[in-house]
């Protein structure tokens, strides 16, 4: 089982490129959701969902779109990239009693 | 404001001393969770805490959640090069999903 992948792991955009993050879980859990990590902010969580059709907005959610239209898939959009987006991005998979992350998405806007 | 806030944020020290990371928060958590990342990776869990004044014990590393449920402590025995890493905590409040994240702190255990 590959657990949560991630991709690209790499990717580098010009401002106001727009792009997206894939995530694909083969663990069969409901919820998903996208963290962002940067230098001493921690990870901070942007969209998560509850299962297909249905998705939230987190703490930072301003730039960025999810569809959750499976079980097992949960992109994110970047509709016009900015700087301030550089950053890593997590997705992470699981329930209550803990969560399995992806290896990241690491992303400079330039 | 910081929803869980994590002490010391940086803290280096030598193979074999001990050592405790905590996490506070003036809130009430359903549930704790420790997680440990290492560079180019992403967090993996290791201990969630659920009952007030719970420990668990993870071979030399002991957790605890605080009896109201607002903190946690991560508490490592005789800690070794192969711990060092950011270690995050995160909890979920009452019945949301979110699960938050402190900003987590970064260990280096010197040989």
């Amino acid at each position: 089982n590959a657990g949560v992948t991630q991709t690209p792991k790499f990717q580098v955009l010009k401002t106001g490129q727009s792009m997206t993050l894939q995530c694909a879980q083969d663990m069969n859990h409901e919820y998903m959701s996208w963290y962002r990590q940067d230098p001493g902010m921690g990870l901070r969580l942007i969209h998560y969902s509850v299962g297909a059709g249905i998705t939230d907005q987190g703490e930072v959610p301003n730039g960025y779109n999810v569809s959750r239209s499976t079980t097992e898939d949960f992109p994110l959009r970047l509709l016009s990239a900015a700087p301030s987006q550089t950053s890593v991005y997590f997705c992470a998979t699981g329930k209550k009693g803990g969560y399995t992350f992806g290896s990241g998405t690491r992303l400079t806007v330039v | 404001t910081q929803l869980l806030e994590q002490s010391p944020q940086f803290l280096s020290i030598q193979e074999g001393e001990n050592l405790t990371v905590y996490c506070n928060s003036s809130s009430v958590f359903s549930s704790l969770q420790w997680y440990r990342q290492e560079p180019g990776e992403g967090p993996v869990l290791l201990v969630t805490v659920v009952t007030g004044g719970e420990v668990k014990k993870l071979k030399r590393l002991t957790f605890q959640f605080g009896d109201a449920r607002k903190d946690s402590s991560l508490h490592i025995t005789a800690a070794q090069p192969g711990d060092t890493g950011l270690y995050l905590c995160a909890g979920h409040q009452g019945g949301s999903e979110k699960l938050v994240f402190g900003k987590g702190t970064k260990l280096t255990v010197n040989p």
